[in-house]
Formats: C-alpha cells, structure tokens, sequence
C-alpha cells in the first residue's frame, strides 16, 4: 500500500535558521509529490509540487523541496525561518491510481522561536 | 479566479443532530472531493466526485453520511445523525480535468463541527 511518513509531528526552530522538514514515500510508480501548508484556522495551500521535470522544485514563501528517488524522499527546507511559516505542513503523494487521489502524510506543525 | 467557496465555517451541535455543509468549487473544475481532517491528523478523503458522478466513496460512513453534487457544481455533505467522533474539519476541494494539473487540488476554508 501507498504510504506518506513525515518525520517529526512538531519542529521548532529558531527564527533566521534552517526549516528542514522531512517527508518519504513509498510508491511502486513514479510519483507526483506535494508540499501543502495549513495556518490556523484555514484550508490547504499548495506550497509546492514534483511532476517528474526538474528534481530541485521551487515553491512559495522561500521554500523548496528536491525529490531524490534513490532515498524515496521529497523534504522542505527554506535557508532562513520567519514567524510567519509557523503552520502545519503536509507531505502528500498522488500518481498511484487513476483517480488522482492523493495520499497524505501526518503533517509537521512548525515552531518558530522568536 | 475566485477560490474554492465553503459555508458555515464554523458549527456546533448536540450528538444525534444532523447538519450540512456547502462547497462551491473553482468554476470549471470537474473533479470534487470531500475529506474530515481530525486534529492533529492529516485529511482523509470521504468522497470523490467527477461532475455529477461518484468516483470513490468508499471511505464515506454511509450508514449517517451522505453527500450530493447536483449539476456537477456545488456539493453539499451531510451528516445525520451525528457522532462525537464527527468532531473534525471538513474541507471541500476542486481540481481540473486536465493532464497533470489533475493532480493539484485547491482547498476551501474549511468547516470546523464540533459535536457535543
């Protein structure tokens, strides 16, 4: 079965440092991989999304995610943390059925220290 | 381009009350799909639909949940009678039919119900 784990349910870092929050999948076909963001009280945002082109994807707010299919992992990362990317981030992963449903992980909510 | 549209953001009932929630997708998106996103959780898909038609609702508890998409627009869900496990947020969202952007869905606000 498709399966999306995301390392870590909270990750706090200081405000200015690195965001790295990490994402595998498993998929028995090529992939289409996602990034969504969740501020309180509100829906879903498309951050980023891998659809087999470039393998280094660029997406909103600074952030990026490189899909690397030797480690089965699609991580975010953005060079330097702001107060405003506290949120809840999920991993998601679709291309597995014709459906194009997606399968989500259970999400990293993101700290930011002042 | 108007976004994915949901009403009420916000509801509170009592157990075994029934309640329905409204989603307006982006106009020209084909496919709708309902999930509940329970705190702390990622979304779980209920409901899927292409235009009118029912893809996969397989994960819809269909014994109190029931949901429509009357001229492949907008989409109600409803819950009759109502849980304490119903306790989630319920999010509409819509994608278009077309190759890969398929794949992306566009979320509404959400609905937060709290069943008491």
């Amino acid at each position: 079965a498709q399966s999306v784990t995301q390392l870590g349910s909270h990750v706090s870092v200081s405000e200015g440092a690195l965001v790295l929050l990490r994402c595998n999948y498993s998929s028995s076909v090529p992939p289409y991989l996602f990034w969504y963001v969740q501020y309180p009280n509100q829906g879903l945002q498309l951050l980023l999304k891998y659809t087999s082109a470039a393998t280094l994807v660029k997406g909103i707010n600074g952030f990026e995610a490189e899909f690397k299919k030797s480690e089965t992992s699609f991580h975010l990362t953005k060079p330097s943390a702001h107060m405003s990317d506290a949120a809840e981030y999920f991993c998601a992963v679709s291309g597995w059925n014709s459906n194009y449903q997606l399968i989500w992980g259970a999400g990293t909510k993101l700290i930011i220290k002042p | 381009e108007a976004g994915v549209a949901q009403s009420p953001r916000y509801k509170i009932i009592e157990k075994r009350q029934s309640v329905a929630f409204w989603c307006n997708p982006i106009s020209g998106h084909a496919t709708l799909y309902w999930y509940q996103q329970i705190l702390g959780q990622g979304p779980k898909l209920l409901i899927q639909f292409q235009n009118n038609g029912v893809v996969d609702d397989s994960q819809l508890p269909k014994d109190r949940f029931s949901a429509e998409r009357l001229k492949g627009v907008d989409s109600t869900l409803k819950i009759q009678p109502a849980k304490l496990e119903d306790s989630a947020v319920y999010l509409c969202a819509s994608s278009p039919r077309t190759g890969e952007a398929s794949y992306e869905q566009y979320f509404g606000p959400g609905t937060r119900l709290t069943v008491t």
